[in-house]
């Protein structure tokens, strides 16, 4: 069965220091992948997402991801945290043979101290 | 460009009553919808998904219900709430023609938070 795991349920970081969310899924074929973010009492916000062109994916807000299949990650990368970012961030798998349907991770907080 | 509106945006309802949570999707033609619900501190559950009029597929058993009226506009409904149905609704489209393909991704509500008391 195809699942996602985001390693970290919280991380905390300094304003200006890099940030690294950690996410593996698992999937028999190639899916497509995404990030979403989510601020206190909001809807989620599209970050990126890979579906099998470029494996280094930019998004919005200075966001980048990498997928690399041998590790089956999709880690969530941010050269310097900003004040702005903190907020629940999910990492989305829709696997290729599940009706698009998306499968959510646990989710991962971000605080981000001044 | 596409906008998605949900209302309201907070209710508070008693134990037993009815429940009605609207979504209506803009500047989009045949888009999938999707109902999920969001209990406090977890992850988001699939409740229901549509690809076109008056299709709806359930997800998980409960007693809530939703429909698909029109093209645009999808409706949660229950006739008598529980307390466990508090949580946020979020309500999201993706971009299709009446199949659910591989790699659209989709488009959140800014959700309703429902709570019952």
């Amino acid at each position: 069965a195809q699942s996602v795991t985001q390693l970290d349920s919280h991380v905390s970081v300094s304003e200006g220091t890099p940030v690294l969310l950690r996410c593996n899924y698992s999937s028999s074929y190639s899916p497509s992948l995404f990030w979403y973010v989510q601020h206190p009492n909001k809807g989620l916000q599209l970050l990126l997402k890979y579906t099998s062109a470029a494996t280094l994916v930019k998004g919005i807000n200075g966001f980048e991801a990498e997928f690399k299949k041998s590790e089956t990650s999709f880690h969530l990368t941010k050269p310097s945290a900003h004040m702005s970012d903190a907020a629940e961030y999910f990492c989305v798998v829709i696997p290729y043979n599940q009706g698009g349907k998306l499968i959510f991770g646990q989710g991962t907080e971000l605080s981000v101290k001044p | 460009s596409q906008t998605i509106h949900q209302w309201p945006a907070t209710l508070v309802q008693p134990v037993g009553s009815p429940l009605s949570l609207e979504c209506t999707v803009e500047g989009t033609s045949n888009p999938n919808l999707y109902w999920y619900r969001q209990a406090a501190g977890r992850g988001l559950q699939l409740l229901f998904y549509s690809v076109g009029i008056g299709q709806i597929s359930s997800e998980v058993p409960q007693n809530l219900s939703a429909s698909r009226p029109q093209d645009r506009q999808f409706i949660l409904s229950s006739k008598k709430l529980l307390l466990s149905d508090s949580g946020f609704y979020l309500c999201a489209w993706a971009g299709t023609s009446g199949s659910i393909t591989p790699y659209n991704e989709q488009f959140f509500g800014p959700g309703t938070r429902l709570t019952v008391l």
